[in-house]
């Protein structure tokens, strides 16, 4: 079946400093990638997606990089605050068979003043 | 618009009970999932429904979970003879279309097993 590797599970970085997570994915046909965020004891919240006929996207201080030919996509924040701490999810799609979305393993971000 | 509304927010039974879990998705969402989420864990998937197609329930970890959607409106989570380590929030999430759309999340039921 499909597998999305989320890398890595934590991470802790300096306010101010920037933080990349990434994602692989094994599905070649797979065209949507998005990226949710989770704060704690809330509901999973989509923060920025791409689709695969483009190969960045920004949306003020996070953006998100595709590579289809290594089937890898990753979030990048820049200028991390305190309120990007929070776990994030990646996803991509299934294409054949039950055509479903995956998501990883999640990434638990701390943003340490 | 209205979101992803499930119910009850909270449910505290005790072991052995049965308990059922409700999701509204959103309008004219053809895709509805079911997720569970331990504490400190990531997302747990559950059971897939697609339109009037047959359900993908590879993820029910076991006999003692069920789920129904009528169409595309509400579904409904069963848990039969409720353990503890059913213990977590169960997450619903819906989608225009299945693989390349956005899901949208509700905000969970948290469910306690005494």
């Amino acid at each position: 079946g499909e597998n999305v590797e989320q890398h890595p599970s934590t991470l802790s970085v300096q306010e101010g400093d920037s933080a990349v997570i990434k994602c692989t994915y094994s599905d070649s046909a797979s065209n949507y990638f998005p990226w949710y965020k989770q704060e704690l004891g809330k509901r999973p919240q989509l923060i920025i997606d791409i689709r695969s006929n483009v190969g960045e996207k920004k949306d003020q201080r996070i953006a998100v990089t595709l590579n289809k030919t290594a089937k890898h996509f990753s979030l990048h924040i820049t200028e991390t605050q305190p309120e990007d701490s929070a776990v994030y999810f990646c996803a991509a799609p299934i294409i054949q068979g039950a055509q479903k979305l995956v998501f990883g393993q999640g990434t638990r971000l701390t943003i340490n003043p | 618009g209205a979101g992803v509304s499930q119910s009850p927010s909270n449910k505290v039974t005790e072991k052995g009970k049965d308990v059922e879990l409700r999701c509204d998705p959103i309008s004219g969402h053809t895709a509805l999932y079911w997720y569970r989420q331990r504490l400190g864990q990531g997302l747990e998937f559950l059971i897939y429904f697609q339109g009037n197609s047959a359900p993908d329930k590879s993820g029910l970890p076991s006999d003692r979970f069920s789920a129904e959607r009528t169409g595309e409106s509400v579904s409904t989570l069963t848990i039969q003879r409720t353990q503890q380590e059913d213990s977590a929030v169960y997450l619903c999430a819906s989608s225009y279309l299945p693989r390349d759309q956005p899901q949208h999340f509700g905000d969970g039921t948290r469910l306690s097993i005494l």
